[in-house]
């Protein structure tokens, strides 16, 4: 059975700094891996995902992720943070042979700081 | 524009009192789910459906039901809410995966605004 852990539960940071969201997984089979962000009293959005190909991928407001299979990790980092970056993030995974299900970590709380 | 939709957005109940949250999706989705979130925990799977009249437990059913009758529809039922039910709800829906290998759109699962309920 799959399951991904988010290291840090909360990450306080100041605006323009670097941050990294730290997410691992365990799934014996192979995975895709998203990373979903939920800005305050709102629904959750697609952030990015890896599906196959380059293993870094990039979402359009700066963020980025590296699928690493050895290390069974999708760290999410961005190097310049904005007070609008302010969110929970949640990475989850879907393995090919279940179907659409989605398993989700347990969030990063990212709050930036002026 | 392409959404999923949930109602009622807030709901504050007593225990015992049946209640339904829906979710409608205007985007022809084969796969529905819906999940709760708490937290610490992100979201866990209660039901998902993939395709009309095609209904299975997820990771956390109990206390719960669910109907796929119509394609765009799938309204979560609590027959006899209790207080640890209080969540927040969230129902989300993509186009089905037919094998292990998952194309763009059947790998990105759109997610309805949420329903706050409290359990009395």
């Amino acid at each position: 059975a799959q399951s991904v852990t988010q290291l840090d539960s909360q990450v306080p940071v100041f605006e323009e700094a670097p941050v990294e969201l730290r997410c691992n997984y365990s799934s014996s089979v192979s995975v895709y891996l998203f990373w979903y962000v939920q800005y305050p009293n709102q629904g959750l959005q697609l952030l990015l995902k890896y599906l196959s190909g380059s293993t870094l991928v990039e979402s359009i407001n700066g963020f980025e992720a590296e699928f690493n299979k050895s290390q069974t990790s999708f760290h999410l980092r961005k190097p310049s943070v904005h007070i609008s970056d302010t969110a929970e993030y949640f990475c989850a995974v879907s393995e090919g042979a279940a179907g659409n299900k989605l398993t989700f970590g347990g969030g990063t709380r990212v709050l930036v700081k002026p | 524009e392409a959404q999923v939709t949930q109602n009622p957005r807030y709901l504050i109940t007593v225990t015992g009192k049946k209640l339904t949250v829906t979710c409608s999706q205007n985007m022809n989705h084969e796969y529905m789910s819906w999940y709760r979130q708490d937290p610490g925990l992100g979201l866990r799977q209660i039901y998902y459906s993939m395709n009309v009249e095609v209904t299975d437990k997820g990771d956390v059913p109990e206390g719960y039901k669910v109907s796929r009758k119509e394609k765009r529809n799938f309204p979560l039922i609590l027959e006899s809410p209790s207080p640890n039910q209080t969540s927040l709800y969230f129902c989300a829906s993509s186009k089905r995966r037919s094998g292990t290998s998952g194309t763009l759109a059947q790998e990105t699962q759109y997610f309805g605004p949420g329903t706050r309920l409290l359990v009395l």
